[in-house]
């Protein structure tokens, strides 16, 4: 069975420009997590999804982050515009339900310029 | 507030020998605990968790050990292998739930054959 699929691995891009992550959980895994994590921390969480629904974004700097899920399958994560302060590596994980384990993709490492 | 936090950062031992990684949390509410292992390069992956009725839980080669009294935690791995360098996280949460999970900073585990 395929874990959770995120993409692109690893993106370069100057302050001020957009980007956008990708996550694909695993199939009936109805839970996806957003999370972001800087170097030599602990994953913090961004936004969390139940099914379609963010049931909790309160982490998510809304200024210049948005996700969507819209089919409650796979999920983007975008920030617009990006800062350098954004660097940092981008989670996403899935379970099924709230008390289910969390399974983690491989990340999204960000670097902004 | 609420922290979870390591007291060691890293932690080197000799392959064969036993190890231990320690972790304090502050929120008394905090009733479930997860282990997670961080290779490089990849997203943490779930190790042993347990739950605040009990003291002591074992899986193959790793047993968590949590005191309420003190608010401590901690991960003991048995003859440790190469294979078991990477960064340990402990994570808390209330309910049994795993939908907001506070990590803490991360232990890296640095194992000299």
């Amino acid at each position: 069975e395929a874990g959770v699929v995120q993409s692109p691995r690893y993106k370069i891009i100057e302050k001020k420009q957009p980007v956008a992550f990708w996550c694909n959980p695993i199939s009936g895994h109805n839970t996806l997590y957003w999370y972001l994590q800087n170097l030599g921390q602990g994953p913090e969480l961004l936004i969390r999804y139940e099914n379609e629904e963010a049931v909790d974004d309160s982490q998510l700097p809304k200024d210049r982050f948005s996700a969507e899920r819209l089919k409650g399958v796979d999920s983007t994560l975008k920030i617009q515009p990006a800062e350098l302060g954004d660097s940092a590596v981008y989670l996403c994980a899935s379970s099924k339900g709230r008390g289910g384990e969390l399974f983690f993709g491989e990340g999204s490492r960000l670097t902004v310029l | 507030g609420e922290s979870v936090g390591l007291h060691l950062p890293t932690l080197s031992v000799q392959e064969g020998d036993n190890s231990i990684i320690n972790c304090a949390y502050s929120n008394s509410a905090s009733d479930y605990f997860i282990w997670y292992k961080q290779e490089s390069g990849k997203g943490p992956q779930f190790i042993i968790d347990i739950r605040s009725n009990m003291d002591k839980r074992q899986g193959q080669r790793v047993t968590v050990l949590l005191n309420k009294t003190v608010k401590h935690l901690s991960l003991q791995i048995a003859a440790t292998q190469p294979g078991d360098s990477a960064v340990y996280f402990c994570a808390e949460n209330r309910g049994g739930a795993t939908n907001k999970l506070i990590f803490g900073t991360g232990t890296l585990l640095a194992v000299q054959p």
